[in-house]
């Protein structure tokens, strides 16, 4: 079974930093593409980044670019986000989930629970 | 990138009638459109990708139609665990993947 545990998200102040895991078991990581999401709260899901299953190829939406680094260390399973100059707007549940990919085409087909991440001073 | 609408944004249904929900998407996207599932504090859950293509473990009553820029999930009876709300995403134009702003579904 495809299991997915985030964790490190907590308050922290505008302008701030933060890392967030996700470990990853049930199936062989390296060979599986991983993204991040995000939803603040009330609100729909918003793709953050993703990662190629060597971590040689990463991607960012456009408000995080150059703020966030999507991460991963396949010898023990997990996947990381470092959150720098952190912003009220930045509050949010934040999931990590498992991409199925075919012909470079990912959808997302297991999420962790999510890790809240709350900027605010 | 790709803009995906949902419609509508709220949809009230009796337990045991259909439902069926609206995506579209700014520019032909193929058939590389999923939809998930999400109930109140919990993680969404994958439905159908492919467009049409159910996964592991959801119920037949689920069915997904449409390619190009229009598509429809389509709940065939729903029971009183259906009552939720659902995204579509895209992901033939990426980065970003994009998703719809969701239908919450709730009962009549």
């Amino acid at each position: 079974e495809v299991q997915l545990l985030e964790s490190g998200g907590h308050l922290v102040q505008p302008g701030g930093s933060l890392r967030v895991s996700c470990t990853a078991s049930g199936f062989t990581f390296r060979t599986y593409a991983m993204t991040w999401v995000r939803q603040a709260p009330g609100k729909g899901l918003e793709w953050v980044s993703g990662i190629s299953g060597s971590g040689g190829s990463t991607n960012y939406a456009d408000s995080v670019k150059g703020r966030f680094t999507i991460s991963r260390d396949n010898s023990k399973n997990t996947l990381f986000l470092q959150l720098n100059s952190l912003r009220a707007e930045d509050t949010a549940v934040y999931y990590c989930a498992k991409q199925d990919c075919s012909n470079g085409l990912c959808y997302m087909s297991a999420w962790g629970q999510g890790t809240l991440v709350t900027v605010s001073s | 990138e790709t803009v995906m609408t949902q419609s509508p944004a709220t949809l009230s249904v009796s337990p045991g009638d259909r439902a069926t929900l609206s995506c579209r998407a700014s520019q032909r996207i193929g058939s590389s459109l999923a939809w998930y599932q999400q109930k109140p504090g919990r993680a969404p859950r994958l439905l159908i990708y492919g467009a049409s293509t159910r996964a592991t473990g959801i119920p037949a009553r689920f069915s997904g139609s449409g390619s190009g820029t229009e598509f429809t999930l389509t709940i065939g009876s729903l029971q009183s665990e259906d009552f939720a709300v659902y995204y579509c995403q895209q992901y033939h134009d990426w980065p970003p993947v994009t998703f719809g702003g969701g239908t919450k579904v709730e009962i009549k």
